[in-house]
């Protein structure tokens, strides 16, 4: 789909497994993420966002752990469903500052049935 | 409450010619932010507007323009089309800034094709 790049990385995982998606930020100031959700022909949709002040927030079935320490995020996805099937972004900005938001390359989740 | 839509969805324009994309954000958000996504380059920042202004720009040539009206909906405009310019353009709305609500929000994008 429009979503993917030619050489995304892909995680492949078994239907009702948990998911984890990596993403390493750009910007040590950096101190709110988003984390997106693309499917093949449509934009990207808001899946769970955390500030800086915070290092794990939980919404339904997704988790996102924050370390700032080595500027690392993480989406953990609980009982991965086909639904589930996607590109996945992280998105990196300063609250302080400006609306321009940083997006990482995007990981490939593929749910084997 | 409906969503950011964006038209027309797809778009084949042939080189040198240029084109306009139209975006409205969700109702009550007044930041509008557009995006260009390639497979080659991923999802790059184009502008933000904010009460009809651009306050950002990203790294992109002056062939690609845009505005904000009134009521917060927004154009984008490109140039002299090139082959390159081939990609989805997504716009983003975000609720007003300075009240710490950042949350973006993104339309289904228009697939411009350039021939």
């Amino acid at each position: 789909g429009e979503s993917v790049g030619l050489h995304l990385p892909t995680l492949s995982v078994q239907e009702g497994d948990n998911s984890i998606i990596n993403c390493a930020y750009s910007n040590s100031a950096s101190d709110y993420f988003i984390w997106y959700k693309q499917e093949s022909g449509k934009g990207p949709q808001f899946i769970i966002d955390i500030r800086s002040n915070m290092d794990k927030r939980q919404g339904q079935r997704v988790t996102v752990l924050l370390n700032k320490t080595v500027k690392h995020l993480s989406l953990q996805i609980a009982a991965t469903q086909p639904g589930d099937s996607a590109v996945y972004f992280c998105a990196e900005n300063i609250l302080s500052g400006t609306y321009k938001y940083i997006f990482g390359t995007g990981t490939r989740l593929k749910v084997l049935a | 409450k409906a969503g950011v839509t964006q038209t027309p969805r797809y778009l084949i324009k042939t080189r040198g010619q240029q084109v306009t994309l139209s975006c409205s954000p969700i109702s009550g958000h007044r930041s509008v932010s557009w995006y260009q996504q390639t497979p080659g380059q991923g999802l790059q920042f184009l502008f933000e507007y904010f009460s009809e202004t651009q306050r950002n720009k990203g790294n992109f040539p002056g062939r690609f323009s845009g505005r904000q009206f009134s009521n917060s909906r927004s154009e984008m405009n490109v140039s002299t089309l090139e082959l390159g310019d081939s990609a989805l353009y997504l716009c983003a709305s975000t609720m007003l800034p300075g009240q710490g609500v950042r949350e973006q929000f993104f339309g289904p994008g228009t697939r411009l094709t350039v021939l």
